[in-house]
């Protein structure tokens, strides 16, 4: 079934740790997008890609990195977790060409940062 | 650059009962896109509704109905006999039709309760 996934679905991690947040996509879809929305609140936009070896940074600015080298795989690094980038990070995918272009969104990663 | 506004940051509504969740937009554009996401707590957003905005007879599905004013830059959600599955974050999204974009504009939602 086509389907976009993220994993973990939660992580408790220290201070100055590395993490990778994976994010992937079955339905063939080109643009791929990461937000940031912390409990409740507004999502904010801080990358994303139209294609493999293309990525933006968004509108919030944000201390981590992604890398588009397979179309169905957007993952997200954070290099030293820090308790500010306690949130929770949703990712997304879009097909290309005309029409609406509608966002489908994973199941989303809860992080939190000690 | 558009923004978004939902004036409404919390809504209430009786189970079987007709709510309204609104959403305004500021743009320049003439030709765009708009949608409702629903977000249940602790569950995935998914898409509720969409509007393309040279369409305007207004967007259906099922007990979901949107209310569409271009000129007013209005876009309002109806939610028909409100059942309890329906208690969730509502988000209102703008997208621009220009060639190469892709990104939506979001609202800041509305937390819709239902009450049995």
């Amino acid at each position: 079934e086509a389907d976009i996934y993220q994993t973990p679905r939660y992580l408790v991690i220290g201070t100055g740790k590395k993490i990778t947040l994976e994010c992937s996509q079955t339905m063939g879809h080109d643009k791929m997008y990461w937000y940031q929305q912390d409990p409740g609140m507004e999502l904010h936009l801080i990358h994303y890609s139209y294609g493999v070896n293309s990525t933006e940074k968004g509108d919030l600015s944000s201390e981590s990195t992604v890398s588009r080298i397979r179309t169905e795989h957007f993952p997200l690094t954070l290099e030293s977790a820090r308790p500010s980038h306690t949130s929770q990070y949703l990712c997304a995918s879009s097909e290309g060409g005309g029409g609406y272009h509608e966002q489908f969104f994973g199941p989303g990663t809860r992080l939190t940062v000690l | 650059a558009q923004t978004v506004t939902q004036s409404q940051p919390e809504m209430s509504v009786q189970e079987a009962e007709t709510v309204t969740l609104s959403c305004t937009y500021d743009t320049s554009e003439s030709d765009y896109y708009l949608f409702w996401y629903k977000q249940p707590p602790s569950r995935q957003m998914i898409l509720v509704i969409r509007q393309e905005a040279y369409k305007q007879q207004n967007a259906t599905e099922n007990r979901f109905s949107v209310n569409f004013q271009k000129a007013a830059k209005s876009f309002s959600l109806k939610i028909s006999d409100s059942q309890l599955g329906d208690a969730a974050m509502y988000f209102c999204a703008y997208r621009s039709a220009g060639a190469g974009s892709y990104q939506l504009t979001f609202g800041k939602g509305t937390k819709l309760s239902v009450i049995p």
